[in-house]
């Protein structure tokens, strides 16, 4: 069953923050997020492999709540660049990614 | 870092033809290969799963006889859509896991292949 992503979409003007939450119905291993622009193929942003660990690269973190079967991207003073489409991909018994969140920033 | 080459990029094609879409892994040796298919507006849903020197596994709903996986070698997997049809048109990507630098597998995705059929 795929991972749920909330919200769908979301806009925000350069500089606001977001966050995209991920739940699965399965256990989960690990937690992948990954962003994919229009027309291209998704680029890997970071992986969890631990309940309650959290990790971040720039002003992109992300937490895994494994307990919960949940896991939340953070965006803080999003950029234009950060516009794509993300998607969670959760490590269970098969890699499934999730149904995505649509993200635009405008200047 | 791992580097997955996938042609090609695009291909557009008639009715009743086939159509064969190639991933390499350029510096490593991928014995597993994901195959995904993605409609616009919408997330990759992993078609199959080629292994190298086996037969591929498919998922639920997805026809092995009109979507052929061949897994090569240990560097070459192709995906090939036999008699294909307008609803075949979508954007197919492969990728293959590899060792992040954390230790644990990340997918490295191929640039994707659009395929249009007339």
């Amino acid at each position: 069953q795929q991972p749920v992503q909330s919200p769908q979409a979301v806009i925000l003007r350069e500089g606001e923050d977001a966050v995209i939450n991920c739940s699965s119905s399965k256990a989960l291993y690990s937690v992948h997020w990954y962003r994919q622009k229009h027309g291209e193929a998704p680029v890997f942003l970071m992986i969890l492999l631990k309940g309650g660990e959290q990790k971040g690269h720039e002003k992109i973190s992300a937490s895994f709540n494994e307990k919960k079967q949940q896991s939340s991207l953070y965006l803080t003073a999003s950029q234009l660049s950060y516009s794509g489409t993300y998607f969670c991909l959760f490590g269970n018994e098969k890699l499934t990614f999730g149904t995505g969140t649509r993200l635009t920033i405008i200047p | 870092g791992a580097v997955v080459s996938q042609h090609p990029s695009w291909v557009i094609c008639k009715s009743g033809t086939s159509v064969k879409i190639e991933c390499r892994s350029l510096d490593f040796q991928a014995t597993t290969m994901f195959w995904y298919r993605q409609f616009p507006k919408q997330s990759l849903m992993l078609m199959a799963t080629s292994n190298e020197g086996s037969k591929a596994t498919y998922e639920q709903g997805v026809e092995k006889d009109k979507f052929l996986i061949n897994h090569a070698s240990l560097t070459l997997s192709t995906l090939t859509v036999t008699s294909a049809h307008p609803e075949d048109s979508s954007f197919y990507i492969c990728s293959a896991p590899g060792r992040g630098h954390s230790g644990a597998n990340v997918l490295t995705f191929g640039a994707g292949s659009r395929l249009t059929v007339l």
